[in-house]
């Protein structure tokens, strides 16, 4: 099965921390995203990538970067962290454009 | 963004009940998937579908692509405990990212 690892469940940080969010993926996908996801709004794309190196914006980047070095790893930073920035955040990877994605367990982040 | 409706956003049904659930959008969709979340973890893929007017089941869901390419519905027959969470419609229009719908939250009562 694949599987997509987010390297933390749960998360607080203060107002202003620069924010690292890991997440791993172990069946060699091309593409790799991060939502988040909060009560009411389903799930908003924050940013992806079609290969290494390679980043896109999503719906709502502002606030937020990216990193994907290599191919298993996708990182999402969040450069100064704001409580409007509490959330849950969820990767996800792809195969091509034909299937769906698997996501990972999600990473609950409060600011504070 | 591109937006899918969808509905209802939340259910509180009797145990042994069907459900049924559907998504739509202003825009044609080559693919359509469902997935469910389970409290406190990622979604989780129940069902694709790719040809218009297509209808697949899996154990006690059935989802069907509409007709027109603009609309799923999922049906989830005699509901148990466990298939509370929240459900998502997902489509996919030419490229390879999916749009999501904001989900519907379903609450079984034994």
């Amino acid at each position: 099965d694949v599987k997509v690892t987010q390297s933390s469940r749960y998360l607080v940080k203060r107002t202003g921390e620069k924010v690292f969010l890991e997440c791993v993926q172990d069946m060699d996908h091309e593409n790799m995203f991060w939502y988040r996801q909060d009560p009411g709004l389903g799930l908003r794309l924050i940013y992806f990538s079609y290969d290494v190196k390679m980043k896109e914006k999503g719906d709502i980047p502002e606030g937020y970067s990216v990193s994907r070095e290599k191919k298993e790893r996708f990182s999402l930073i969040l450069e100064s962290a704001s409580t409007n920035q509490t959330s849950m955040y969820l990767c996800a990877s792809s195969s091509g454009t034909a299937y769906g994605y698997t996501f990972g367990s999600g990473t609950r982040l409060t600011v504070v | 963004g591109q937006q899918l409706n969808q509905s209802p956003q939340s259910m509180f049904i009797q145990e042994g009940e069907d459900v049924s659930m559907n998504c739509t959008s202003s825009s044609i969709f080559n693919t359509w998937l469902w997935y469910k979340q389970d409290p406190g973890e990622g979604p989780v893929l129940l069902i694709a579908l790719y040809k218009a007017g297509e209808l697949t089941s899996n154990g006690r869901l059935t989802a069907q692509f509409g007709i027109t390419r603009k609309d799923s519905f999922l049906n989830i027959s005699a509901s148990i405990p466990s298939d509370v969470g929240i459900y998502f419609c997902a489509g996919r229009g030419y490229g390879n990212k999916l749009v999501f719908g904001a989900g519907t939250i379903l609450r079984v009562k034994s």
